[in-house]
């Protein structure tokens, strides 16, 4: 069936560093959003891209939709302590129905 | 606005006996979803429900229901719990795009955390 691939599964990164997260697609997507689930918490929509090659920011955040519309990345430029969390991706196929990624653990190092 | 509520917000049950989550979504969504995620899992999706009716469902045995109603208030039963059960149960609403090819972004509620004993 149609998988949304997430990569990293987990990532450590000091403060202040920067923080990648990478989702793939077996098949081209309608759009796709992003969540973001803090620790104890439930996930948060953050943002939907819909058209290829699209860029979009929120402050530190930087997403961006591939050419495809097969593929997306999230990036954070210099993670903060109040980054961590999970961020899902989720691809929204032709039939409406959304196919999550298994997410990325951010974790900052003290 | 108030958020999607869902009721109650920890349940411990014990293996056998069946149990009823309760999902209210946000006024005006009409499509709610449910999922179950245990830790270091991503979100395994159960099933859809727009206008009473469910749109898609999950790889979950038949133990696993749920249902809609008019007020799309949403409810979700698991009848004959196993200890495999345990898990966080999210509801998430969202506006069902009908002709619209834009799709909304989904709204979760905080959760019920079922424990099975």
């Amino acid at each position: 069936g149609q998988q949304v691939m997430q990569i990293p599964q987990y990532q450590h990164v000091q403060e202040g560093e920067d923080f990648t997260t990478y989702c793939n697609s077996s098949t081209t997507l309608s759009n796709i959003q992003w969540y973001k689930q803090r620790p104890g918490g439930h996930p948060v929509f953050l943002i939907q891209l819909v058209k290829s090659g699209e860029v979009k920011k929120q402050k530190r955040l930087t997403f961006q939709f591939g050419e495809a519309k097969k593929n997306s990345s999230l990036h954070i430029t210099a993670t903060q302590t109040t980054d961590v969390g999970t961020y899902f991706c989720a691809g929204v196929d032709s039939n409406y129905q959304l196919i999550w990624g298994a997410g990325t653990k951010l974790i900052i190092k003290p | 606005k108030a958020g999607v509520t869902q009721t109650p917000r920890y349940l411990i049950k014990t293996r056998g006996q069946q149990v009823t989550l309760s999902c209210s979504p946000i006024s005006g969504h009409r499509s709610v979803s449910w999922y179950q995620q245990t830790p270091g899992q991503g979100l395994q999706f159960l099933f859809e429900y727009f206008s009473e009716t469910q749109r898609n469902k999950g790889n979950f045995p038949g133990r696993f229901s749920g249902r809609q109603f008019s007020n799309s208030r949403s409810e979700m039963n698991v009848s004959t719990l196993e200890l495999g059960d345990s898990a966080l149960y999210l509801c998430a609403s969202s506006k069902w795009p009908g002709q619209d090819p834009f799709f909304y972004g989904y709204t979760f509620g905080s959760g019920t955390r079922l424990t099975v004993v």
